[in-house]
């Protein structure tokens, strides 16, 4: 069974201080993992796709990076409006989707 | 616009009484799904579907019926609501295989079952 373990469950950081997401997986074929913001009463919005070990992603504050066993989210920098749940998912070869339970991320100025 | 969009957004129902929340991507979409997002455990996905009238269950089925007769909707059904199925669902689409697969969410659909 696909799994998908996200740490830690939340993160307080003040403005300025960088930090690491961590999403650890197992999945039979990787299709894909994905790394999406949630804000409060929103849907998922989607940040990046990482399809095989090695590959880096970059978006303003965020980098995402890709091992065989584990992703992290790189937050540089952050500011206040970073503040939201990163989630991270993968994609199995028979298309399902299986996603971590998420890392909720407060910054204060 | 690229949308999916879910219906009803907020809905307060009482145990039993079945109800249907619909699903429409205007993206031309081939892969529709269905998830529930609890807290403390992330989104788990309920059915999803491939293309017009290919359905397959995901993690967490049961009380949940989906059909998927045009490409564009994809409606989820509860014949029987129980308490149990209060929670926060998203309806998401995306094209299949290539570069960029980029998954769209709907807004989301907050259902209370009394």
């Amino acid at each position: 069974e696909d799994q998908v373990t996200q740490s830690p469950e939340a993160l307080r950081l003040q403005e300025g201080e960088s930090s690491s997401l961590n999403c650890s997986y197992t999945v039979s074929g990787l299709r894909g993992l994905f790394w999406y913001r949630q804000d409060p009463g929103k849907g998922p919005e989607f940040l990046f796709t990482l399809y095989s070990a090695g590959e880096e992603k970059e978006k303003e504050r965020l980098k995402a990076t890709l091992t065989k066993k584990e992703s992290f989210l790189h937050i540089t920098a952050p500011k206040p409006e970073d503040s939201a749940t990163y989630l991270c998912a993968v994609q199995a070869a028979d298309y399902k989707l299986s996603f971590g339970a998420g890392t909720t991320v407060t910054v204060r100025a | 616009e690229a949308q999916v969009t879910q219906n009803p957004r907020y809905l307060i129902t009482v145990t039993g009484k079945k109800l249907t929340v619909t699903c429409s991507q205007n993206m031309n979409h081939e892969y529709m799904s269905w998830y529930r997002q609890d807290p403390g455990l992330g989104l788990r996905q309920i059915y999803y579907s491939m293309n017009v009238e290919v359905t397959d269950k995901g993690d967490v089925p049961e009380g949940y019926k989906v059909s998927r007769k045009e490409k564009r909707n994809f409606p989820l059904i509860l014949e029987s609501p129980s308490p149990n199925q209060t929670s926060l669902y998203f309806c998401a689409s995306s094209f299949q295989g290539g570069d960029g697969n980029t998954i769209y969410f709907g807004e989301g659909s907050w259902l209370t079952v009394v």
